[in-house]
């Protein structure tokens, strides 16, 4: 059974600051995906990431993926208000499957 | 990305009755997935629902509990069956797409179990 860890579980910043939310397994990935979601509504994606030390930019937002294809980091600069939200981590362990296994999440609050 | 959307958005049940959750999809997918995600939690998934063919569970989730149907490629329902408050939960379909190897979801049914 492939397990992803996701790090921290709880966050809470001021605006402004940066942040860093961690996704790792044991196991290689085939792809790697983020998701945020805010309260009443379902994951959004925000990024899906499938090469080894791939670096992939969403505006304030830099997610990264390991060169071993084993972790994945997203950073968010500056952060605001809004970007408050659970951050997920998603992988597929085996390529060409739809099939995802999920971090705990990363619940995020960022305070004005 | 595929446009998904469930009915029902919410509901308020008593326990020992039954709630089908519809979800439907905008395009053909092949593969169909149904997630529980209890208060403050991550994403389970429960079952994987290809359509012409009976759902795939995972382990902890049996089909008498959650019974599927995936008519076509375009809709599937999920039943909660015989509830407790145990079962208090949002309730995510997901739809797959294998070139990007990723999932989309639906905007989730919440179910509260009195």
């Amino acid at each position: 059974t492939q397990l992803l860890e996701q790090s921290p579980q709880f966050l809470s910043i001021q605006e402004g600051e940066n942040l860093t939310v961690y996704c790792n397994s044991s196991s290689v990935f085939s792809s790697l995906q983020w998701y945020r979601q805010e309260p009443g509504e379902g994951p959004v994606l925000l990024v899906t990431v499938v090469t080894g030390g791939e670096v992939k930019k969403l505006k304030r937002l830099t997610f990264q993926f390991g060169d071993a294809r084993k972790d994945s980091s997203l950073h968010i600069t500056a952060a605001q208000t809004g970007d408050t939200g659970l951050y997920l981590c998603a992988a597929s362990f085996q390529g060409g499957s739809e099939k995802l296994v999920f971090g705990k999440g990363t619940k995020l609050t960022v305070n004005p | 990305s595929a446009v998904i959307s469930q009915k029902p958005s919410r509901d308020i049940c008593q326990r020992g009755t039954s709630l089908t959750i519809q979800c439907q999809v905008d395009s053909q997918v092949t593969m169909m997935f149904w997630y529980r995600q209890q208060p403050g939690q991550s994403l389970t998934l429960i079952a994987t629902a290809n359509q012409g063919s009976e759902a795939t569970y995972e382990s902890g989730f049996v089909i008498d509990k959650f019974p599927i149907s995936r008519p076509n490629l375009t809709f599937s329902t999920l039943t909660v069956s015989n509830m407790s408050p145990e079962d208090s939960s949002i309730y995510l379909c997901s739809v797959g797409d294998q070139d990007a190897g990723t999932q989309y979801f639906g905007p989730g049914t919440r179910l509260l179990v009195l």
